[in-house]
């Protein structure tokens, strides 16, 4: 099983800053990891896929970088509904696995 | 575009088996997606059960595969979740999503409590 780490595990940052999330794999997942936001009451939602594609209707805000196994999820200016947890999730591999998460928080 | 919705009981007694079903809406269980059942228990993180294809094929996850059943049935558009011989630790919120590759819809989420 390929086991996903993110980095931090809280990040404080201010609304209008930039924020920056960090996603390790275990072994190369190639381009198929998946980023996803997730808040409290409320189903995942599929933010960048292939690593870097933003999926339908995702703000120009939201990006994300890497291939292999090291991967970077940026917010450029944080707005208030951008407060919530993030995941990552490689689906290169079975069984498809997801990273603890990063919770981005208002400093 | 894709729409879910799962049910079922909220609450099973242990040793039980816990059986959910998602609806599909918005499209044909018969496309090329697959479908698939993802679980967060209280407070932590998402774990991927399994999934199905529409003509029967399924994956599932190695940690439950000797519990877990998913099927398909076609003429109601949904598939479902079966998972037996339930403990506390089974206790979470399951979702159903489809996936191309990745898991592009969601369905809104089931708590599922098993105590007695």
């Amino acid at each position: 099983e390929i086991v996903m780490t993110q980095s931090p595990a809280t990040l404080s940052v201010s609304p209008g800053e930039r924020a920056t999330l960090s996603c390790r794999a275990s072994q190369s997942v190639s381009s198929n990891l998946a980023w996803y936001q997730q808040k409290p009451g409320q189903a995942p939602r599929l933010l960048i896929y292939g690593a870097s594609t933003r999926a339908t209707g995702i703000p120009a805000r939201f990006s994300g970088s890497g291939s292999g196994t090291e991967f970077t999820f940026t917010i450029s200016s944080l707005q208030s509904e951008d407060f919530a947890v993030y995941y990552c999730q490689q689906y290169n591999i079975w069984p498809f696995t997801f990273g603890p998460g990063t919770k981005v928080d208002i400093k | 575009q894709v729409q879910l919705q799962e049910s079922g009981p909220g609450l099973v007694k242990p040793s039980g088996t816990l059986s959910l079903t998602c609806a599909v809406s918005g499209g044909s269980i018969s496309s090329r997606n697959w479908w698939s059942w993802v679980r967060q228990p209280p407070g932590k993180g998402l774990e991927w059960i399994g999934e199905i294809y529409h003509i029967g094929n399924t994956n599932y996850n190695p940690s439950l595969k000797s519990r877990v059943t998913i099927s398909v049935d076609k003429s109601k558009n949904h598939f479902s979740l079966k998972l037996t011989s339930v403990t506390a630790a089974d206790t979470a919120v399951y979702y159903c999503a489809s996936r191309s590759w990745h898991f592009d819809y969601w369905g809104q989420g089931t708590l599922v409590t098993v105590s007695s």
